[in-house]
């Protein structure tokens, strides 16, 4: 197991443009989280699945932003007409999300870096 | 809203010495707390995990202590060396997500 995944690892756009980043968790984790960092600031959290199900939104995601977990397997995380404050490192997570003490620990992928020109 | 706080912000001391760094938190509804080491531009390392249930944690010249009573957690690091240069940042468990702290920038001086 090579553990989280995320690609891009950067990304360049220009404000307006649509942007999707992918996330590929560990094999049989079943919960799976994203996160957001800006300069200088603590990762945010974002959303977070259950297998395929969405279960909570932070009120940081905008309309502008959507993410799917079609399958239960890897993540799509999308933003709509990119604006300059959307620049950030986006991070993935993914954990276990059974009974135990084990399910709520996360590991996380290197992220992807946007940059909104 | 679950709040973490570190202090301090930034931190930079001499080659070998011990150092503490501290974290704060307002609800003590957690279930674990996890201390993440993050090198600039890059993701973050897991550095250590305390159960709610556990009082401290101890992984090499690392050890990291949590009292959830009063909401506080340290992280000890000794005999501090150049490549320990990173921010640190500390993080709770609780109602299904990772709070984060701001974190705390270190640079050990050679």
């Amino acid at each position: 197991d090579t553990g989280v995944s995320q690609n891009p690892r950067h990304k360049i756009t220009k404000r307006g443009q649509n942007v999707t980043f992918r996330c590929d968790p560990i094999s049989e984790h079943n919960r799976l989280y994203w996160y957001r960092q800006t300069l200088g600031q603590g990762p945010e959290f974002l959303t977070y699945f259950q297998n395929e199900a969405q279960l909570e939104k932070s009120r940081l995601l905008s309309d502008r932003f959507s993410a799917e977990r079609p399958k239960g397997s890897f993540s799509t995380l999308e933003i709509q007409r990119t604006e300059q404050g959307d620049s950030a490192m986006y991070l993935c997570a993914s954990s276990l999300g059974t009974t135990g003490l084990a399910k709520n620990i996360q590991y996380f992928g290197a992220g992807t870096r946007l940059s909104v020109l | 809203k679950q709040e973490v706080t570190q202090i301090p912000a930034a931190l930079s001391v001499p080659e070998g010495e011990n150092l503490v760094l501290n974290c704060s938190f307002t609800d003590s509804a957690i279930y674990n707390l996890q201390w993440f080491r993050q090198d600039p531009g890059k993701g973050l390392t897991s550095l250590l995990l305390i159960q709610s249930s556990q009082r401290e944690q101890t992984s090499g010249r690392l050890n990291a202590s949590l009292d959830k009573s009063s909401g506080r957690s340290t992280l000890y690091i000794a005999a501090s060396q150049p490549g320990d240069s990173a921010t640190y940042l500390c993080a709770v468990f609780g109602n299904e997500k990772l709070t984060f702290g701001t974190g705390t920038r270190l640079t050990i001086i050679p």
